[in-house]
């Protein structure tokens, strides 16, 4: 199953709102996940089963979709949210991430 | 707490082997199943497979399929990643990372990576 990640990289202000976008190449139910990453650090788990907040993390971030289209948004962003963003699929046993969706600064 | 702790960094010849050690703690290490995942300079996140510490049973990328073995050491609570025949696309950062208890779970606890060079 491939995850197709849009846009690849975008630049937004702080306080803006961002939506990214992950295309599963067939229907994945709601096994998707959301993974927070900076440079030089391990991923860090953001949303689970699609629109599940993983514990800790702010309620700014919410995830949404089932079957190949979900959506990761940020309601306000910022200034620690500027990092990669990369979707990942678990609805089969071979499991895969998309290619990422880097935030910078504008 | 819960936490991963993997093993220093390793410098490799091409054709070579490279082991990398996870050593979990803080929760039963045999109750979650564990992957393996890379991300080579510059790139995205690889899936290479996952074991389960349980019963040793495992599950490979098909990309990695003949060249990765996992195990683990219920005694030590580590699991284990040995690539073989290294080549220099294999310069990476090696990550292990618990799945969460649930069905499909995620990865919620990684360790801190383990940078991995090939290189004549």
């Amino acid at each position: 199953i491939q995850l197709t990640q849009s846009p690849s990289s975008l630049s937004a202000s702080v306080g803006d709102r961002v939506t990214i976008t992950c295309r599963a190449s067939q229907g994945i139910s709601s096994y998707l996940a959301w993974y927070q990453q900076k440079p030089g650090k391990a991923p860090k788990l953001l949303i689970y089963a699609a629109s599940t907040l993983q514990s800790g993390v702010p309620s700014r971030f919410s995830g949404s979709g089932s079957g190949t289209d979900f959506t990761l948004t940020i309601s306000s962003l910022q200034p620690e949210d500027f990092a990669t963003y990369y979707c990942q699929q678990l609805n089969s046993y071979l499991l895969t991430f998309g290619g990422g969706t880097k935030v910078e600064i504008k | 707490q819960v936490q991963l702790v993997q093993s220093g960094a390793e410098v490799k010849k091409p054709g070579a082997s490279v082991k990398v050690s996870c050593k979990a703690s803080g929760y039963t290490f045999t109750s979650y199943y564990m992957h393996w995942v890379r991300q080579a300079p510059g790139q995205g996140l690889e899936w290479m497979g996952i074991i389960n510490p349980s019963g040793g049973s495992t599950s490979y990328a098909q990309k990695f399929q003949g060249r990765v073995t996992m195990t683990r050491d219920t005694s030590t609570s580590t699991v284990y990643m040995e690539l073989s025949s290294l080549r220099s696309e294999d310069t990476a950062v090696y990550y292990c990372a618990r799945q969460q208890q649930l069905v499909m779970g995620a990865f919620d606890i990684w360790g801190q990576g383990t940078m991995v060079t090939v290189s004549s």
